[in-house]
């Protein structure tokens, strides 16, 4: 199956400071989404993004789905920027034969 | 998007036995999936639900483990089976609408003692 992996493995910012988290991926995708887990356990939707670029205020998402990688970016963190970001891809296959992948994720420690 | 609710929210229950834990969705969705999160770690696909069929399990999960049911298109049980301390997990439901984003509900905390 697809391989998905996930760099650095564990950040720690002071807050105000800017981030990059890269996802690699071994095969063509139809769909990647990267999600927030927040420290109760939540997944949250930050980013459907199989390709191209998005912004949603201080975070966006680059996918190079050629090159099979995709970068987030944090911009002026702050402490509930905390938690565990994951990557996650599905494909080559369509349909109900489809399903997402996780990454290993990127635990990220946000200090004031 | 789809707002998912999940029951119970968390449990500690004793080795040997059982727990159900109930996906209820607000909106009729195609494609419904149970993943588990052990500590620590990353998720992983158990199995899809397939409504009015029996689900479909990843490598490494059975369904005499996991039993799944899917009823109707809104609504989802996943059953953890003579539980052990290994069990222990969060378990997260999830959904697909439209084209390939998925949503996830809160998650079932599991502690098996």
């Amino acid at each position: 199956g697809i391989q998905v992996e996930q760099s650095p493995p564990d950040l720690i910012l002071q807050e105000g400071a800017n981030s990059t988290l890269r996802c690699n991926f071994s095969d063509s995708v139809n769909n990647l989404q990267w999600f927030h887990q927040n420290p109760w356990g939540q997944l949250i939707n930050l980013f459907y993004i199989p390709s191209g670029t998005k912004q949603n205020g201080r975070l966006s998402a680059t996918t190079v789905a050629t090159e099979r990688y995709s970068l987030l970016y944090i911009s002026s963190s702050q402490t509930t920027d905390s938690g565990v970001y994951f990557c996650a891809v599905d494909g080559p296959q369509r349909g109900t034969a489809s399903k997402l992948t996780f990454g290993t994720g990127t635990r990220l420690q946000v200090t004031l | 998007s789809a707002v998912i609710s999940q029951k119970p929210s968390r449990d500690i229950c004793q080795r040997g036995t059982s727990l159900t834990i109930q996906c209820q969705v607000d909106s009729q969705v195609t494609m419904m999936f149970w993943y588990r999160q052990q500590p620590g770690q990353s998720l992983t696909l158990i199995a899809t639900a397939n409504q009015g069929s029996e689900a479909t399990y990843e490598s490494g999960f059975v369904i005499d483990k996991f039993p799944i049911s899917r009823p109707n298109l809104t609504f989802s049980t996943l059953t953890v089976s003579n539980m052990s301390p290994e069990d222990s997990s969060i378990y997260l439901c999830s959904v697909r609408q439209a084209a390939y984003e998925q949503y996830f509900g809160p998650g079932t905390r599991l502690t098996v003692t």
